[in-house]
């Protein structure tokens, strides 16, 4: 039973364009957001989140989105960078779970020179 | 300075024998966490920790046994290995969500 989906296992974009990666959640109760980044034989690195109670967070080159009525959320880069090339994993929790993460199977951004 | 550090970073073993695969944090986090990675790439949870007390326990086999001397560490044993089993294992840390979890490196696992 996925709760968190990523529903494109990789991506493709060019240097200085925009990467675009999706999640879909099923979970309702799901009131916190994150993105974690992941490097080959590395942990995953946190990213940016976002609370339910919010659209949009912003930082830097990365934004997230959230529509609670879709369960979606997305993640932006502006403008991507070779080194951004990575996995990318959706995570949601909710409140009172002991912030146990539920994480989305992740989605492989390269980006090309 | 490692903020999450497991040991060993990659572990080779026999079916049936015992293994450990140990977890420090120098964060100061109240809250540590297993997770399993495996072969199609899910990361799950299989136990937390806040301040040595077990607050999550997943569906995991009985054979995993997690152990917390201290809120600085986070320790997982595993009895009787299975071919299964095989699957790289992740530690982190927490001082609460909103601030994301910081993830060890890793330890792959191969049971043969």
């Amino acid at each position: 039973d996925q709760q968190v989906k990523q529903n494109s296992p990789s991506l493709s974009v060019q240097e200085g364009r925009i990467s675009i990666l999706n999640c879909d959640y099923t979970n309702s109760m799901f009131d916190y957001f994150l993105w974690y980044k992941k490097y080959p034989a590395e942990g995953p690195t946190f990213l940016i989140s976002i609370s339910s109670i919010k659209d949009k967070n912003e930082d830097g080159r990365f934004t997230v989105f959230l529509n609670k009525s879709a369960k979606h959320l997305s993640l932006h880069i502006v403008p991507s960078q070779p080194g951004d090339s990575a996995v990318y994993f959706c995570a949601a929790y909710s409140g009172g779970s002991n912030y146990k993460l539920t994480f989305g199977k992740g989605t492989l951004l390269t980006v090309n020179p | 300075d490692t903020a999450v550090s497991q040991t060993p970073k990659y572990l080779v073993t026999q079916m049936g024998n015992d293994k450990s695969i140990k977890c420090e944090q120098n964060l100061g986090h109240d809250t540590m966490y297993w997770y399993k990675q495996d072969s199609k790439k899910f990361l799950k949870i299989m136990f937390s920790y806040n301040n040595k007390e077990l607050i999550i326990n997943e569906t995991v086999p009985n054979r995993f046994s997690p152990k917390s001397p201290d809120k600085a560490h986070l320790n997982l044993h595993i009895n009787s290995l299975e071919l299964g089993d095989s699957a790289v294992y992740f530690c982190a840390s927490s001082p609460g969500a909103d601030y994301g979890y910081t993830f060890g490196s890793g330890t792959r696992l191969t049971v043969v």
